[in-house]
């Protein structure tokens, strides 16, 4: 059975730095395309950066709102996708779902950006 | 800055049908744009309905059905149960990129 597990969602300054992760497993994970998307209270759904497998050449690419300022990386030994966001903004407050390129979902670990 | 507009709001009745459409700001969607739907009910994570304009999860309810209909992605819902009361989201890609639609509320009646 496929589980996303998000941890790392916590109430930060604005300015701040935080590091999400995704622990998966029930499937092949080196061969997986992982996307985070992230959702404000009360607010639909946006993409936010996708990191391919690394035999398909392990490209990152991220949503213009982010862009410079998070970073996805994996590490396929431990099944484990991150998020590293700094330069964090109220705007970033959310719910941020881990998925398996869009297909399973996590239940998502909420980041709240407040002074 | 690309757009991606659904239906606010849409009513149907119970065993009806309702089409849900995703549009996009640069023109006509077409497979290219790889269509992707999701279903979110409240409190919950979203789930993925459709991809490749067309394919189904395993999970996905014959009842929907994905497609491309007058230059828009569309998600035909055909006898809607009551449990298919919920928000949908489309996402379409753009050059790699991803972009969700604004969603549309169905609201079964």
């Amino acid at each position: 059975e496929v589980q996303l597990v998000e941890s790392g969602g916590t109430l930060v300054k604005p300015g701040g730095s935080l590091r999400l992760s995704c622990a998966a497993s029930g499937f092949t994970f080196n061969n997986a395309w992982m996307t985070w998307v992230r959702q404000a209270p009360g607010k639909g759904l946006e993409w936010v950066a996708r990191i391919k497998s690394k035999s398909d050449g392990g490209t990152k690419d991220y949503a213009a709102p982010v862009r410079g300022r998070f970073t996805i990386s994996r590490d396929d030994s431990e099944s484990t996708v991150y998020l590293q966001m700094n330069s964090l903004r109220s705007e970033d407050t959310a719910v941020y779902y881990c998925t398996l390129d869009l297909g399973r979902w996590g239940q998502g670990t909420l980041v709240s950006i407040s002074s | 800055q690309t757009v991606v507009t659904q239906e606010p709001s849409l009513t149907v009745s119970p065993g009806g049908t309702v089409t849900l459409t995703c549009a996009s700001s640069t023109g006509a969607v077409t497979s290219d744009y790889d269509p992707n739907w999701f279903q979110q009910k409240p409190g919950q994570a979203p789930r993925a309905l459709t991809y490749n304009t067309n394919k189904k999860h395993s999970w996905t309810p014959a009842r929907f059905s994905g497609s491309l209909l007058g230059g828009k992605a569309a998600l035909i819902l055909s006898n809607v149960q009551p449990e298919d009361e919920a928000d949908y989201y489309c996402l379409l890609y753009y050059g790699g990129l991803g972009v969700f639609g604004t969603g549309t509320k169905v609201t079964v009646l």
